[in-house]
């Protein structure tokens, strides 16, 4: 089944301390992208990698960050988490093709809620 | 810069009524355009694309779009509202062609409840 995994789903953590949510597609797809969604904000793009070893700033970067050493894997950082990153957390996966991703839909993981206390 | 602002940030219908919900983008040239629907504890899946072919697209669930570009409007609609339409919806752009960068802008969202 083509899917894009997030783990873990809930995470209940302390102020500084280093976590990191992993993501998996198993899609063979180049480009993959982390978001946050707040109440009232929608979905706010945190990074994004448009293939191995190429990664990006989104809009709302700081206090994150990601890599990308194999395509199938994009995982998320939270090097000294602080309580405004409590959010819900997606990780997104989609195609490009023509060296380009715009117009092919993003496949979405189901989400990891995180809190930070 | 892009922007995306969908206006109601909650929209009530009769079941077998028309839904509409509203998108808006800002950007220097057409950007291809998407609507997800999310529901309850899930991620999002695609509704239906815009991606500079047909103007006016059909999606799932009887859904479906026309983009305006006079306008900068890309608005959602159904003809008759089911009782499982009730989700939040998201209006989203993606960078055009020809640019640099690959960034994803989504709207805020607009939360549909269906009466029955």
């Amino acid at each position: 089944e083509a899917q894009v995994t997030q783990n873990p789903r809930y995470l209940i953590t302390v102020t500084g301390k280093k976590l990191t949510v992993t993501c998996s597609q198993n899609m063979n797809h180049e480009y993959m992208s982390w978001y946050r969604q707040d109440p009232g904000l929608g979905l706010r793009q945190i990074y994004y990698s448009m293939n191995v070893e190429v990664t990006d700033k989104g809009d709302v970067p700081e206090g994150y960050k990601v890599s990308r050493k194999e395509k199938r894997n994009f995982p998320l950082i939270l090097e000294s988490p602080s309580p405004n990153q409590t959010s819900l957390y997606f990780c997104a996966s989609s195609l490009r093709i023509g060296g380009r991703a715009s117009y092919n839909e993003q496949f979405f993981g189901p989400g990891t809620r995180l809190t930070v206390l | 810069a892009q922007s995306v602002t969908q206006l109601g940030s909650h929209v009530s219908v009769s079941e077998g009524a028309l839904v509409l919900l509203r998108c808006n983008y800002s950007s220097s040239v057409p950007p291809y355009l998407f609507w997800y629907v999310q529901y309850p504890n899930q991620g999002l899946q695609l509704l239906l694309k815009y991606t500079s072919a047909a103007t006016l697209v059909k999606g799932i669930n009887g859904f479906e779009a026309e983009f305006k570009k006079s306008e900068t409007s890309f608005h959602l609609t159904k003809p008759s509202a089911h009782m499982s339409d009730a989700a939040e919806y998201f209006c989203a752009v993606r960078s055009p062609p020809k640019t640099s960068y690959d960034k994803v802008i989504f709207g805020p969202g607009t939360s549909l409840s269906v009466i029955p």
